[in-house]
């Protein structure tokens, strides 16, 4: 059965830093779709970064990054120089190689201090 | 409007009550979807409607009622709540290709608070 781990319930970093959030994944499928998105404390849950499984380079979105080992079956998520405003809830989301839905991990709580 | 949109933003009703969740995607989509957070746990898909035709229904209980009168529309109906029903519940849109190699994101709406009395 598919599925996402992710093992941090919280993380703190230092603003201007960089932080990694984790994401493992389970699958017997050889094409699919790897997804993060940030949830902040209104609710809304907003697409961060996308990495297909066949993508030989790492997806990068402005301050975002995927760090993708396919191997591993791992797809961490890197924010570099962290802000205030990245303080949210971080999920990690699969979609299979049939059908359009998603499979999402239980997420990260990230907390960026000043 | 733009994005995706959800009405009302907050919901209170009581157990004998019947209401209906709104959304509506201005993005020219053509798959639509709801899910159910509730606190601690990870997102539940609970239906999915490509083309307006439902494509999955997630061992959904029968008090959730969905409606997707066109692409752009998505109704929750709700009838006879319990309280463990009180969530957060987001409705999301994409667009889809018969070709499922190509994969698009899932933008999603603000989301309806829901408190079950």
């Amino acid at each position: 059965a598919q599925k996402i781990t992710q093992t941090q319930p919280g993380m703190f970093v230092q603003e201007k830093e960089a932080v990694t959030l984790d994401c493992t994944y389970d699958t017997s499928d050889q094409s699919y779709g790897l997804f993060w998105y940030k949830q902040p404390s209104s609710g809304e849950m907003i697409f961060l970064i996308y990495q297909g499984s066949y993508d030989e380079q790492n997806a990068t979105e402005g301050r975002y990054s995927l760090n993708f080992q396919k191997a591993r079956k791992s797809a961490n998520l890197v924010i570099s120089a962290s802000q205030l405003g990245d303080s949210a809830m971080y999920f990690c989301a699969m979609k299979m190689e049939y059908g359009n839905k998603l499979v999402f991990g239980a997420g990260t709580i990230l907390r960026v201090k000043s | 409007e733009t994005g995706v949109t959800q009405t009302p933003r907050h919901l209170v009703m009581g157990m004998t009550n019947k209401k209906s969740l709104k959304c509506e995607q201005h993005l020219g989509h053509n798959a639509m979807y709801w899910y159910k957070q509730s606190a601690k746990k990870p997102l539940e898909l609970m239906f999915v409607y490509n083309f307006k035709e439902q494509t999955e229904n997630n061992s959904v209980p029968s008090r959730f009622s969905p409606e997707c009168p066109n692409s752009s529309h998505l109704f929750l109906h709700l009838h006879t709540l319990q309280p463990e029903d009180s969530a957060l519940y987001l409705c999301a849109s994409s667009q889809v290709f018969s070709n499922d190699a190509i994969s698009y994101e899932q933008y999603f709406g603000p989301g309806t608070r829901l408190t079950v009395t």
